[in-house]
């Protein structure tokens, strides 16, 4: 059974530009949540995505945004970059809504750097 | 005050040491409590799963819970050098709390 993946796993971006990361869940699994991990912060929480829908979301400003697609694939979209921006963004999987004993699977991360 | 604290380490143990693990929380909401480990430049894995107090087992691994003290353990028996990566713990509440709160991780070297 395929794991979550994320694309890209590397890129480079400058200041101001946009960057949009994709996530594909693990095979039926309905539920993707984005989290922001940087060596100060640790991994925050960007949102969760449920069936197409976002039900929940973090402390980030509204540059941050995403969307679900009916086959549970997510993207998520960072507009007008900051040098903070640079980060590693997980996507996580789970079979329904993350929490109440439904486990999270982490994809392997898209590596963003902003210069 | 942060609703989940860990140490960041790092950690150093020699090869065969047991590891202990731990982090606090803030929030009696919590019941279900997870480990994850993260080697570098990697995504998290799923190590340990718990739901409310008590002890699980794993092979080399035994993660505790204390809800009444808010605290939860990792344990690693007979560490290997392959066990060197951060290691994050990570809990969430009951419906409501549609989402996990991580700690910021332990990094954990264990020397050959």
């Amino acid at each position: 059974k395929a794991g979550v993946t994320q694309t890209p796993r590397y890129l480079i971006k400058t200041r101001g530009q946009q960057v949009t990361l994709s996530c594909s869940p693990i095979s039926g699994h309905r539920s993707v949540s984005w989290y922001q991990q940087t060596p100060g912060q640790g991994l925050q929480f960007l949102f969760e995505y449920f069936s197409e829908t976002q039900r929940n979301k973090g402390n980030f400003p509204g540059r941050f945004s995403g969307r679900q697609f009916s086959n549970s694939r997510s993207e998520m979209n960072v507009s007008t970059l900051e040098l903070g921006d640079s980060a590693l963004y997980l996507c996580a999987s789970s079979l329904e809504r993350a929490s109440s004993g439904n486990t999270i699977y982490f994809g392997e991360g898209s590596w963003l750097t902003v210069v | 005050q942060k609703e989940v604290e860990q140490d960041p380490g790092p950690l150093s143990v020699p090869e065969g040491a047991i590891v202990s693990l731990n982090c606090t929380y803030s929030n009696s909401a919590f019941q279900y409590f997870m480990w994850y480990r993260q080697y570098s430049r990697k995504g998290p894995e799923l190590l340990m799963y718990t739901y409310s107090s008590g002890n699980k087992e794993d092979g080399r691994f035994t993660a505790q819970v204390d809800k009444s003290s808010k605290y939860i353990s990792l344990f690693i028996r007979d560490s290997q050098p392959s066990d060197s990566a951060t290691y994050l713990c990570a809990m969430s509440g009951t419906s409501g709390t549609y989402k996990y709160i991580f700690g910021t991780g332990t990094r954990l070297k264990v020397l050959a």
